[in-house]
């Protein structure tokens, strides 16, 4: 059984740019959602993809997108880069089971960008 | 008010001593109850889940959950310097995302 993997590990950009962050979800998991840590905070919820469509938000900018492909895996896009978007960025995978039981999430190893 | 609060720490015990790790929470409707390791630079790990009022034991862990008071705790017997590490709270209000607290540092003193 493999785990979440996510690339790139790390990465420096500069503010205004754009950024792409890929997702691999573990597998036997269909739901994959991507989370925001800045340093020293608990990790935040961006969004969450079931089935290919967004299945859930945060309290975040429409600049925050995402996509989620048949295989699963999913990318998150950042448009328009803020020096506040320096975090670790990470990305869980689960399996939905409707609205019962537990959301247990898997995490991955994060990519962390630098927005200078 | 945070939604859920987690004293910072840093929390300092002894080697073989008890760990205990204390969270809050404001969302009555809040239907599960996680907490997370994360060491520093890495990814966070779940340790264990609890749904229940009660205790939940898994091997030196048990989680503990009152929701009438809103209270969950974790505690870790015969800690370990391995145990030092930031351990998050987080909870699943039923909105398909976990919330976080900020997370408590531990470190266990050899």
């Amino acid at each position: 059984e493999t785990g979440v993997t996510q690339s790139p590990t790390h990465l420096i950009k500069t503010r205004g740019q754009q950024v792409t962050l890929r997702c691999s979800s573990q597998s036997g998991h269909n739901t994959v959602s991507w989370y925001q840590q800045a340093l020293g905070q608990g990790p935040q919820f961006i969004f969450q993809y079931y089935r290919e469509e967004e299945n859930g938000r945060g309290n975040f900018p429409p600049r925050f997108s995402g996509l989620q492909f048949p295989n699963y895996s999913s990318e998150l896009n950042v448009n328009a880069l803020e020096l506040d978007d320096s975090a670790l960025y990470l990305c869980a995978s689960s399996w939905d089971r409707g609205n019962s039981g537990a959301n247990v999430l898997t995490f991955g190893a994060g990519s962390r960008l630098t927005v200078l | 008010q945070k939604e859920v609060e987690q004293n910072s720490g840093p929390l300092s015990v002894p080697e073989g001593a008890i760990a205990s790790l204390n969270c809050t929470y404001s969302d009555r409707g809040s239907q599960s109850f996680f907490w997370y390791r994360q060491y520093s630079g890495k990814s966070p790990e779940l340790i264990m889940f609890i749904y229940s009022n009660g205790d939940k034991e898994d091997g030196r862990f048990t989680a503990q959950l009152n929701k009438a008071s809103q209270y969950v705790s974790l505690l870790i017997r015969d800690s370990q310097p391995s145990d030092s590490a930031t351990y998050l709270c987080a909870v699943d209000t039923g909105r398909r995302a976990l919330t976080f607290g900020s997370g408590t540092r531990l470190q266990v003193q050899p």
